[in-house]
């Protein structure tokens, strides 16, 4: 099983500053396999990157993702009042169990 | 518009059964594989099983194993997870999530807004 560690578990920034998540693996994830999503509190999760870097369709070009092997990226460029949630990455490899991170909260400081 | 929406979930004893359902419209649900996730109350998400579009292929995470049937009904559009002998740890938001599977790129694109199971005496 592929384990998925993220860090921080929070990271406490205010709007307008830079936001680094990070995701590492417990062995190598392939860049296809690797998403991010956001979910606010009482919201199901929102795809926000696919392929390690792609964003899906209607997201911010303020969000970007990075990286391969064992270390992923989640960058949000300035922060909007509106992105602080909680954030998880996600394997979906071509076989099961298809695991998630524990989540990071982004929180107003 | 790509709509899942959940139902079935509620208060159950431990060792009870529950059958959820998960109603697909706004695209071809025959064409797509299916997941269930939760998420226990204040925790994380938690990949629970897995069904092929044609519902030849069925996976289950360890947890859940021998006690929940996942199955679908490509004609009525519909998902479904069977559960049986379910355990205080069971409790859950359970959520229904399209999967993409093509070439260069796997992800869940589209999720339901889920339907709470809890597991309580």
């Amino acid at each position: 099983e592929i384990v998925l560690t993220q860090s921080p578990g929070t990271l406490s920034l205010s709007p307008g500053e830079r936001a680094t998540l990070s995701c590492r693996a417990s062995q190598s994830v392939g860049s296809s396999y690797l998403a991010w999503y956001q979910q606010k509190p009482g919201q199901a999760p929102r795809l926000l990157i696919y392929g390690a870097s792609s964003r899906a369709t209607g997201i911010p070009d303020r969000f970007s993702g990075s990286g391969s092997g064992t270390d992923f990226t989640l960058t949000i460029s300035r922060l909007e009042p509106e992105d602080f949630a909680v954030y998880y990455c996600h394997q979906y490899g071509t076989s099961p169990p298809y695991t998630f991170g524990q989540g990071t909260k982004l929180e107003i400081k | 518009e790509v709509q899942l929406v959940e139902s079935g979930g509620g208060l159950v004893q431990p060792g009870g059964s529950l059958r959820l359902s998960c109603a697909a419209s706004g695209f071809t649900f025959s064409s797509y594989s299916m997941n269930w996730v939760r998420q226990a109350p204040g925790k994380g998400l938690e990949w629970v099983s897995y069904i092929s579009s044609s519902g030849s292929t069925i996976y289950y995470a360890d947890s859940v194993k021998g006690r929940f049937t996942i199955s679908r009904d490509n004609a009525e559009n519909s998902l479904f997870l069977q559960m049986n002998s379910l355990r205080d740890e069971d409790t859950a938001v359970y959520y229904c999530a399209r999967g993409i599977a093509a070439p260069g790129r796997r992800y869940f694109d589209y999720w339901g807004q889920g339907t709470l199971v809890t597991v309580s005496s």
